[in-house]
């Protein structure tokens, strides 16, 4: 089944501990992409990876890495968790014209850090 | 720049009645535009999406919608509502540059929360 998995599905964690949200895709796709969800704010982009070893900054990077080593996986890194990154985050991919096909998100991961 | 604004971030409708979602896009250039349904607990599901060919396009579930360029809108409908449309709903603009290509960036709109009684 063609999807983009996530992991893991909750994360709850304390303040500077470093974490990473892993996102893997199965199709091929050369875009793949992060974005928070809050309320009222919708889904801001935190950054893209157009294919391997090439990402670019969205909305909202602070506090964020991302890496594109292989193709299929682009994970998510929180060096030191602050507060304020809680949110509920996705992942998603897409064939090289992102735009014109739209994304396929994976199923969230929510992260609390207190 | 590119930017989304959806007009209400609730909408009430009772079964079998019309459902419209308003959505305004900002855009320098011929965008692309989505509508995504994002049910509770789950993750995004593309509705439908506008990519410059015909402007009244039409997704699943029964939703449509229509491409305005002299209003810069892309509006949600569905004729009759249906319990299982409960969800929030997003708009999504994204751009293709002058070869007709496309960036990886995709901007939503703050949703829209759509309510279905009885």
């Amino acid at each position: 089944e063609a999807q983009v998995t996530q992991n893991p599905r909750y994360l709850i964690t304390v303040t500077g501990k470093k974490l990473t949200v892993t996102c893997s895709q199965n199709m091929n796709h050369e875009y793949m992409s992060w974005y928070r969800q809050d309320p009222g704010l919708g889904l801001r982009q935190i950054y893209y990876s157009m294919n391997v070893e090439v990402t670019d900054k969205g909305d909202v990077p602070e506090g964020y890495k991302v890496s594109r080593k292989e193709k299929r996986n682009f994970p998510l890194i929180l060096e030191s968790p602050s507060p304020n990154q809680t949110s509920l985050y996705f992942c998603a991919s897409s064939l090289r014209t992102a735009g014109s096909q739209g994304y396929t998100f994976g199923s969230g991961t929510r992260l609390t850090v207190v | 720049a590119q930017s989304v604004t959806q007009l209400g971030s609730h909408v009430s409708v009772s079964e079998g009645a019309l459902v419209l979602l308003r959505c305004n896009y900002s855009s320098s250039v011929p965008p692309y535009l989505f509508w995504y349904v994002q049910y509770p607990n789950q993750g995004l599901q593309l509705l439908l999406k506008y990519t410059s060919a015909a402007t009244l396009v039409k997704g699943i579930n029964g939703f449509e919608a229509e491409f305005k360029k002299s209003e810069t809108s892309f509006h949600l409908t569905k004729p009759s509502a249906h319990m299982s449309d409960a969800a929030e709903y997003f708009c999504a603009v994204s751009r293709a540059n002058a070869g007709g290509t496309s960036y990886g960036k995709l901007t939503f709109g703050q949703g829209t929360i759509l309510t279905v009684h009885p």
